[in-house]
């Protein structure tokens, strides 16, 4: 069976710090990975995914992930973090078809300034 | 706006009441789904529709019952629900072709307090 571990729950970083939140999966085959970010009151916002080629991808508001299949991780990260970043992530691994996926737990994003 | 609207944005319903969630999609997609969310847990897929005729159903119980009147539109009718349904409820819309370029688009989902 598919599955997701997200083991930070809470992350706290000062505005203009690097960002990495952590994602480990376990898949059957070659895996889809997904990170999404979901603000306060809203639904959740794809920021970039993995199928295939470049294992480094690069996502919208500056966000990247490298996929290492060794670690079976995916994890996320952020140079430079910004106040307006602040909300709770959620990877997701899968195939093909999104009503395949399986989203981790989530990590919330503090950001102090 | 990210194209999937939800309605209400929140619901506070007795056990023994009767109300519909509501969603559309003005994506053009295939596909819609509904999505449990609960505090620390992981996202849970209910239901998928494809084309308006059901594909999936996750074991969710009949409490929950779902309608997708066309493409665009999308329903989870609410009875007798019991507090631990109290959720965020999560729509969702995909172009389902069967490529490897499915995206999800969420809606911003109806908060649901059962009382």
């Amino acid at each position: 069976a598919q599955s997701v571990t997200q083991p930070d729950i809470h992350i706290t970083v000062s505005e203009g710090a690097s960002l990495e939140l952590r994602c480990n999966y376990s898949y059957g085959a070659t895996p889809y990975l997904f990170w999404y970010v979901q603000s306060p009151g809203q639904g959740l916002q794809l920021l970039l995914k993995y199928f295939s080629g470049d294992t480094l991808v690069q996502g919208i508001k500056g966000f990247e992930a490298e996929f290492k299949r060794s670690q079976s991780s995916f994890n996320l990260r952020k140079p430079s973090v910004h106040w307006s970043d602040a909300a709770e992530y959620f990877c997701a691994v899968g195939g093909k078809t999104a009503s395949k996926l399986t989203f981790g737990t989530g990590t919330r994003l503090q950001v102090t300034l | 706006e990210t194209g999937v609207t939800q309605t209400p944005r929140h619901l506070v319903m007795g056990m023994t009441n009767k109300k519909s969630l509501k969603c559309e999609q003005h994506l053009g997609h295939n596909a819609m789904y509904w999505y449990k969310q609960s505090a620390k847990k992981p996202l849970e897929l209910m239901f998928v529709y494809n084309f308006k005729e059901q594909t999936e159903n996750n074991s969710v119980p009949s409490r929950f019952s779902p309608e997708c009147p066309n493409s665009s539109h999308l329903f989870l009718h609410l009875h007798t629900l019991q507090p631990e349904d109290s959720a965020l409820y999560l729509c969702a819309s995909s172009q389902a072709d069967g490529g490897s370029n499915e995206k999800l688009f969420f809606g911003s989902g109806t908060q649901l307090s059962v009382l």
